[in-house]
C-alpha cells in the first residue's frame, strides 16, 4: 500500500515549456486534490476531482489543466509554464465518507523551478 | 467564504518545554472539522490532530492537545514535552461538513515554522 504518490519529484523547465505532474493514490478514493505551496502562502488549492472522469476549479486554477481519466491517477498539466508557476505540489486523495471524519492523505511533494 | 488565520509565522520553544501554536477562524457553519497538520523538512504533511465542531470536548492525541472555543473561533494546539522533531511548519486547516462538490476541500491557513531549543 503505497498511498499517495507523485511522479516527478523534481523537475527544472523553461519559461514556455509544457509538462504534467503525475499523482496516484492506490486507496480506491473518490476525492483528489491539486496544491501549490509558496512561502508564506500555505497551501492553496489549484483543482479537484469528486471523482472519476469530473473536475472542478480551485482557488488558483489559472494556468493548469487536470484531467481524471482513472480514479486512481490525478493529472496536472501546465501548457505553457512560467516563472510565477515554480512552487512545491502536493497532491492529496480523500475517501467519500469514512464515519464522517476522514482527512486527505498527502503525497510527498513536487518541485517545480521555472526559469 | 471562510478563512484561517494564524498570526505566528515563527515560534521558538525550548527542548521539553510546552507550546501553544494560535489559529482563529471564520466560518458563518455551525458544523465543521478543524485540523492541524505538521509539515517537517520532508515536506511530507502530516495530520496531527483533528476536532469536530459539535464536540464541546478538546481533542487529545499523546502530547499534543487542543484548545477549541467555537464561540471565539479559536483552535490552538498545544504541543507538551516538545521534542527536537516537533521542529516543523504546522498548518490549521477548516473543512466544512459534507461531501457534495467543495464541501470536502480543506482550506489552510499560512502556517507557522515552529523551532525546538536543544
Amino acid at each position: 500500500n503505497a498511498g499517495v504518490t507523485q511522479t516527478p519529484k523534481f523537475r527544472v523547465l523553461k519559461t514556455g515549456q509544457s509538462m504534467t505532474l503525475l499523482c496516484a493514490q492506490d486507496m480506491n478514493h473518490e476525492y483528489m486534490y491539486w496544491y501549490r505551496q509558496d512561502p508564506g502562502m500555505g497551501l492553496r488549492l489549484i483543482h479537484y476531482s469528486v471523482g472519476e472522469g469530473t473536475t472542478a476549479k480551485g482557488e488558483v486554477p489559472d494556468g493548469y489543466n487536470v484531467s481524471r481519466l482513472k480514479k486512481q491517477n490525478f493529472l496536472l498539466g501546465l501548457e505553457s509554464a512560467a516563472p510565477s508557476q515554480t512552487s512545491v505540489y502536493f497532491c492529496a486523495s480523500k475517501p467519500l465518507r469514512a464515519g464522517g471524519r476522514e482527512t486527505q492523505y498527502f503525497g510527498p511533494g513536487t518541485r517545480l523551478l521555472v526559469l | 467564504a471562510q478563512t484561517v488565520t494564524q498570526s505566528q509565522p515563527e515560534m521558538s520553544v525550548q527542548e521539553a518545554e510546552t507550546v501553544t501554536l494560535s489559529c482563529t477562524y471564520d466560518t458563518s457553519e455551525s458544523d465543521y472539522y478543524l485540523f492541524w497538520y505538521k509539515q517537517p523538512p520532508s515536506r511530507q504533511m502530516i495530520l496531527v490532530i483533528r476536532q469536530e465542531a459539535y464536540k464541546q470536548q478538546n481533542a487529545t492525541e499523546n502530547r499534543f492537545s487542543v484548545n477549541f472555543q467555537k464561540a471565539a473561533k479559536s483552535f490552538s494546539l498545544k504541543i507538551s514535552d516538545s521534542q527536537l522533531g516537533d521542529a516543523a511548519m504546522y498548518f490549521c486547516a477548516y473543512r466544512s461538513v459534507g461531501y457534495g462538490g467543495s464541501q470536502g476541500n480543506l482550506i489552510f491557513g499560512k502556517g507557522t515554522k515552529l523551532s525546538v531549543k536543544p
